[in-house]
Order: structure tokens, then sequence, then C-alpha cells
């Protein structure tokens, strides 16, 4: 079926670097979203993304929706600890209008 | 104003049990859905309503059963666990189709011996 490789599978950093994760697919979305799962919690919705080449900010966090609509990334910007988490990605395609969720970035914060 | 609410947190069952696990939103959403989160896999969705007194099958929905009398409620039942279903599940709700803009539940953690 349908899928969204989300890659890296898991990252640790230092504090204040910035990071990077991205989801690519051979399916064609019309929607891609970003959710974090701090631990112990449900996600919560970061960016969403409604256009072919959208790039969209919310503070440290800046997102973009693939020109080919095959693929987005996310980047944050001078991470803290409080970024520790998990980080999905989530494309809606576009024949079926089935949301499918990335397998997940882990992220961890070193002080 | 609490959002998705799911209970219970966690449950312990044995092989052949039964249960229901209970999601209740108060943001008036019309649209409600059932994940399971499993290591390495994401959020599958096992089923989804999009409205009161509908519900329709996800991904994975073999084993499981909703169903969505009032419209803030979605409850997920297993008749028969099994090992397999071991997982945290979640339930979401969204006010509008077609957006995958969805607020989850803090989360139910199975386990099933």
């Amino acid at each position: 079926g349908q899928q969204l490789n989300q890659s890296p599978q898991s990252m640790f950093i230092q504090e204040g670097e910035d990071v990077s994760m991205n989801c690519t697919s051979s399916s064609i979305f019309n929607t891609w979203l970003w959710y974090k799962q701090d631990p112990g919690e449900g996600p919560v919705l970061l960016i969403a993304l409604y256009k072919a080449g959208e790039l969209t900010s919310n503070g440290r966090l800046t997102a973009q929706f693939g020109i080919t609509r095959k693929d987005s990334f996310l980047n944050i910007s001078a991470s803290i600890p409080s970024d520790v988490g998990i980080y999905f990605c989530a494309g809606q395609l576009v024949n079926t209008g089935k949301l499918i969720f990335g397998q997940g970035t882990t992220l961890q914060v070193k002080p | 104003n609490a959002g998705v609410t799911q209970t219970p947190k966690f449950r312990v069952l044995k092989t052949g049990q039964s249960m229901t696990l209970l999601c209740a939103q108060d943001m008036n959403h019309e649209y409600m859905y059932w994940y399971r989160q499993d290591p390495g896999m994401g959020l599958r969705l096992i089923h989804y309503s999009v409205g009161e007194g509908t519900t329709a099958k996800g991904e994975v929905p073999d084993g499981y059963n909703v169903s969505r009398l009032k419209k803030q409620n979605f409850l997920l039942g297993l008749e028969s666990a099994a090992p397999s279903q071991t997982s945290v599940y979640f339930c979401a709700s969204s006010s509008r189709s077609g957006t995958g803009e969805l607020f989850f539940g803090e989360g139910s953690r199975l386990t099933v011996l």
C-alpha cells in the first residue's frame, strides 16, 4: 500500500543545533502535516501545508510542501531541550483522500 | 476545555477477554477516529466516523468494533483480545474532513497477555 518514508528514524543532537527531517513517497499528496508527540502524550499539530511549494513557519519551526507534491521537510532551528519528542509527518493522498502517517523521527536534545 | 479525553489510560487484559475504550470530545467535532501506534509503524487508522450514528473501517479494522451513538463519544471495542492487539490507542477528532488537522487524546496503553 501507500507509504511515507520518514527520515531519519532518530536523532541525538546538542542543544542549539539545527534539525532537519523529511518525508518522501512515490504517491502524490494534496496536504502535508507535521505533528509532535511528547512522551506519554498524544500528537499535536505543528504545521499544516496545503499548496505545492508552500513554505510555512511556526516560531523556530519551518516546513515545506515539496514542489513535486511527493515530499515535505521540517526544520527546527536552535533546538532546546523541550523539542524532545517524536515528530510525525502525515500526508493526505490526492487519489483517495486517505491520511497516512510516517513512522516518526525521535529527537533527543542534549543540554 | 478538555478537548479529547480517553478512558482508561492503561489496561491489562488476558487473551480472549473483551473491553471497551471510550473517547469523548467536547469540541462539537463531526469526525472522530481511532488509531493504534506501534513502534516503528507510525499511526494506523482502525475505524473512523463522519458523524453520529455512522462508522467506517480504516486500515487495520480486524478484531475491533466501534460505535458512535452520540456525537461526542466514539467507542472502540475488542471482543476477544489477542496479544497482537497490545498497543497504544489514540482517539482523534476533527471539525472538517479533508484537512488532516486532528486533535488527539492522550492515549490508552493496552497490554494483552
